[in-house]
């Protein structure tokens, strides 16, 4: 059975700094992998989605990596600022038949400090 | 373009009252889901569709039902509401995409069962 997990569940860093945020995942017969963000008493938005092919994703200051064989992903922030303070979900699908059904972490709550 | 819509956005009920959630997307995508995230348990699959007229089951699926008449509404219904039911729900949709298949959420509807 997939199992995702999301370390650390809650981070709190200077405004400016550069980090790291992890996801694992127990089997590594994926589809592809998605980071969210959501913020508090909203929904939820894509921020990128990796496809099991790739090894990486850019998105502006966002840049998400996947390591199938080791079961990880990172989604690095560089020069993070107030406004990133969110939650980060990180969600794998199983595979190309099944892949609208995502298994999902339980999110690393981020706070930036100005 | 709104997007990903809900409504309502809360509600409270007593146990044994039913309701129906709408969810409505403007977004033209084939695929509709209803999840419910709960603290410590992350976002779970209740049920989706992948066309008009069609509905399968999640993985939660008991205690609701659903409807797909039209491609751009998603109903989820509660017969009879029970405690263990309050949550916060959110409806997403995707469209297919090379690699995948992104799913654009809306803002929830937060839900108490007294």
């Amino acid at each position: 059975k997939q199992e995702v997990t999301q370390i650390p569940a809650a981070l709190s860093v200077p405004e400016g700094e550069n980090l790291v945020l992890n996801c694992s995942f127990t089997d590594s017969a994926i589809y592809n992998l998605q980071w969210f963000r959501q913020d508090p008493g909203k929904g939820l938005t894509s921020l990128l989605l990796i496809q099991s092919s790739q090894r990486e994703q850019t998105s502006g200051r966002l840049n998400a990596s996947l390591d199938k064989s080791s079961g990880r992903s990172t989604l690095y922030i560089a020069a993070s600022q107030p406004g990133d303070s969110a939650t980060y979900l990180c969600a794998v699908s199983r595979d190309a038949g099944n892949n609208r059904k995502l298994i999902w972490g339980l999110g690393t709550s981020l706070a930036v400090n100005p | 373009n709104a997007g990903v819509t809900q409504t309502p956005k809360f509600r409270v009920l007593k146990t044994g009252q039913s309701m129906t959630l709408l969810c409505a997307q403007d977004m033209n995508h084939e695929y509709m889901y209803w999840y419910r995230q709960d603290p410590g348990m992350g976002l779970r699959l209740i049920h989706y569709s992948v066309g008009e007229g069609t509905t399968a089951k999640g993985e939660v699926p008991d205690g609701y039902n659903v409807s797909r008449l039209k491609k751009q509404n998603f109903l989820l219904g509660l017969e009879s509401a029970a405690p263990s039911q309050t949550s916060v729900y959110f409806c997403a949709s995707s469209y297919s995409r090379q690699g995948g298949y992104e799913q654009y959420f809306g803002p929830g509807t937060r839900l108490t069962v007294t």
